[in-house]
């Protein structure tokens, strides 16, 4: 049982490339997580959504509760944005949060 | 800016040895979590501590004990290893269980455990 869907699972990009990373959900949430993980294995939190649309630098996120359905996009991708993004959501009914198994990218010179 | 530290970073056990992965955060936050993560899967949460002296069950707990010895540490034992427990161990921290909703965690640099 996999209450989240990343696609695709990997992506390779041109630098200067836009980026779109999706994710899709199954169930209803209270609140959807974009995480990144280096190549390293560390790992940071980039966003928190339960509705509408975040920025923060070249990073934008955006949800639609009622298609059950998030995007993070990267505009004019560099090198290092080379990483694994992760997304998770909170169920409406528990107290934790379901991780997808990411999506693997990598942004080549 | 130590954020969330976790020791050791590599470990190999064998089968039915025992071990304690330590975590510790020095952000003042209330709640920790230990969470796994196996190649083809998401992120899975083994046990969480809302806040100092309380510990509950995550979504894979079975081999697994914990303990919140203070507000800054939160250890994970693994009482007798199994291969099944071979993975990469994070810890992470949220300033309380609620506001992880809102700004999310900060996570440990990971423990590569692998049990023969």
């Amino acid at each position: 049982k996999n209450e989240v869907e990343q696609s695709p699972q990997n992506l390779t990009a041109q630098e200067g490339e836009f980026i779109t990373i999706n994710c899709s959900y199954s169930v209803g949430i209270s609140a959807l997580h974009w995480l990144q993980q280096h190549p390293g294995g560390g790992i940071v939190s980039l966003f928190m959504l339960s509705s509408g649309k975040k920025k923060h630098g070249r990073l934008i996120a955006t949800i639609n509760i009622q298609e059950k359905h998030s995007s993070l996009h990267i505009t004019a991708s560099h090198p290092r944005d080379s990483a694994v993004y992760i997304c998770a959501v909170l169920l409406n009914t528990g107290n934790q949060f379901y991780f997808g198994t990411g999506t693997s990218l990598t942004v080549i010179p | 800016n130590a954020g969330v530290t976790q020791t050791p970073k590599f470990q190999v056990l064998k089968t039915g040895q025992s071990m304690t992965l330590q975590c510790a955060q020095d952000m003042n936050h209330n709640s920790m979590y230990w969470y796994r993560q196996d190649p083809g899967m998401g992120l899975r949460l083994i046990y969480y501590s809302a806040s100092e002296g309380t510990t509950d069950k995550g979504e894979v707990p079975n081999g697994y004990n914990v303990s919140r010895l203070n507000k800054r540490e939160f250890s994970l034992r693994l009482e007798s290893a199994a291969p099944s427990q071979t993975s990469v161990y994070f810890c992470a921290s949220s300033e309380r269980w609620e506001t992880a909703v809102y700004y999310g965690y900060t996570f440990g640099s990971g423990t590569r455990l692998t049990v023969v």
